[in-house]
């Protein structure tokens, strides 16, 4: 079964940084792409960034580029975000995800989510 | 960017009643889509992918069609447990992936 824990949700002052994890386990972590996707309060969803299988290629969205970091490490099954100059409106919960091609790709598996709050 | 619409943003239904809602691209996007749907405080989970394949063990009331901007979900039969929001995704320009801004199915 396909599980994905995410932690290091926490309140943090604007200006902060925080590492959030992702704990894979249930699949062959090392052949997915993973993302992160965002859900601020009331609102929908905003995928934040994603990153191969083997952490070569990284990509992110642009209102979180230059201040996020996504990195992978394939021995240990986790799947990381290093969010610095963290803003109130970073503030959301946070998903991982695995995604996964079959004729297309899809998000095929999320984790319960972690929440950010950003706050003085 | 690529943009999508949903329509309604909101429905409001009877158990039993066939709902569609409408997701709408703002340039081709083949049938690269997928839609997700969100009960309160739950991760999204995945309904279709492929713009019309139901992934496994979502129940068969629901399918999706269209490709190209126009796309559809469908429930044709509205159970208890599909009040929820749903969203579709666009995955043309995969891995910078967009979401519609969701729909909500409330009951009459």
């Amino acid at each position: 079964e396909v599980q994905l824990l995410e932690s290091g949700g926490a309140l943090v002052q604007p200006g902060g940084s925080l590492r959030l994890s992702c704990a894979a386990s249930g699949f062959t972590f090392s052949s997915y792409a993973m993302s992160w996707v965002r859900q601020a309060p009331g609102k929908g969803l905003e995928w934040v960034s994603g990153i191969s299988n083997t952490g070569s290629n990284t990509h992110y969205a642009d209102s979180v580029r230059g201040r996020f970091t996504i990195s992978r490490d394939n021995s240990k099954n986790t799947l990381y975000l290093q969010m610095n100059s963290l803003r109130v409106d970073d503030t959301a919960v946070y998903y991982c995800v695995k995604v996964v091609y079959s004729s297309t790709w899809h998000f095929a598996y999320w984790g319960q989510g972690t929440l950010v709050t950003v706050s003085s | 960017d690529i943009q999508l619409t949903q329509s309604p943003s909101f429905l409001s239904a009877s158990v039993g009643d066939r709902v569609t809602i409408t997701c709408r691209a703002s340039q081709g996007i083949s049938s690269y889509l997928a839609w997700y749907q969100q009960k309160p405080g739950k991760a999204p989970n995945l309904l279709i992918y492929a713009a019309s394949t139901l992934q496994s063990g979502v129940p068969s009331r629901f399918s999706g069609s269209g490709s190209g901007t126009e796309f559809t979900l469908t429930i044709s039969s509205l159970q208890p447990e599909d009040f929820a929001t749903y969203y579709c995704q666009q995955l043309s320009s995969y891995p910078r992936v967009t979401f519609g801004p969701g729909t909500k199915v409330d009951i009459k």
